[in-house]
């Protein structure tokens, strides 16, 4: 079983330009949860994706948006980045609805210059 | 709102015993604990659901009073392994939010 996988691993964009992150989530599990942890900081909940549905979003502009695939990988998708975007986001899976034991990825560490 | 933890840091000696809390403003469905080691992602420990539950992983336990919003991770014993950031988050009904993390530092 490979876990939870995220790609790419390190990104580097420029203020106003848009970005895509991907991940797989752990075989089993059917929920994916995505997160923005700054430098020195816990992770901040940006949204949760249950049955190819957003169920839960944080305290985050439209700016961020997602989609889960019938196979229930997923996509965070960011647009107009800003300086503040630039963070390490992590993508959790977890089976079923309910917020069980969360399994992370190694996150995706977003630099925007 | 974030749940808040105290203490921030903390440093051990191998063996020593350690107590880290986490509350919340708010009515809480689950407290979940997790570890991260730096450079690494979070690292799932355990879950308190509603009810008061305790539970232990190893060396490792936690409780959750339900009344006062609050949860404790206490370590025994703490070994060397024990160090990493340790986050709670803590489930509403509405999403899931993470304290800042208290800083673990444990020597030989």
């Amino acid at each position: 079983d490979a876990g939870v996988t995220q790609s790419p691993t390190h990104l580097i964009k420029t203020r106003g330009q848009q970005v895509t992150l991907r991940c797989s989530p752990k075989s089993g599990h059917d929920t994916v949860s995505w997160y923005q942890q700054a430098l020195g900081q816990g992770p901040q909940f940006i949204f949760q994706y249950y049955e190819e549905e957003e169920r839960q979003r944080g305290n985050f502009p439209d700016r961020f948006s997602g989609h889960q695939f019938p196979n229930y990988s997923s996509e965070l998708n960011v647009n107009a980045l800003l300086l503040g975007d630039s963070a390490l986001y992590l993508c959790a899976s977890s089976p079923g609805q309910l917020y069980n034991e969360q399994f992370f990825g190694p996150g995706t560490r977003l630099t925007v210059l | 709102q974030q749940p808040v933890q105290s203490p921030q840091a903390v440093i051990l000696r191998e063996g020593e015993d350690a107590v880290i809390n986490c509350s919340s403003s708010k009515a809480l469905y689950s407290v979940h604990w997790y570890r991260q080691k730096h450079g690494e992602a979070p690292v799932f420990l355990m879950i308190l659901l509603k009810g008061g539950e305790q539970k232990g992983h190893d060396k490792i336990s936690a409780s959750f009073n339900e009344k006062k919003q609050q949860s404790s991770l206490y370590l025994t014993a703490s070994q060397l392994s024990y160090s990493g950031t340790y986050f709670c988050g803590t489930e509403t009904g509405n999403d899931m939010r993470f304290g800042a993390g208290t800083r673990l530092t444990v020597k030989p």
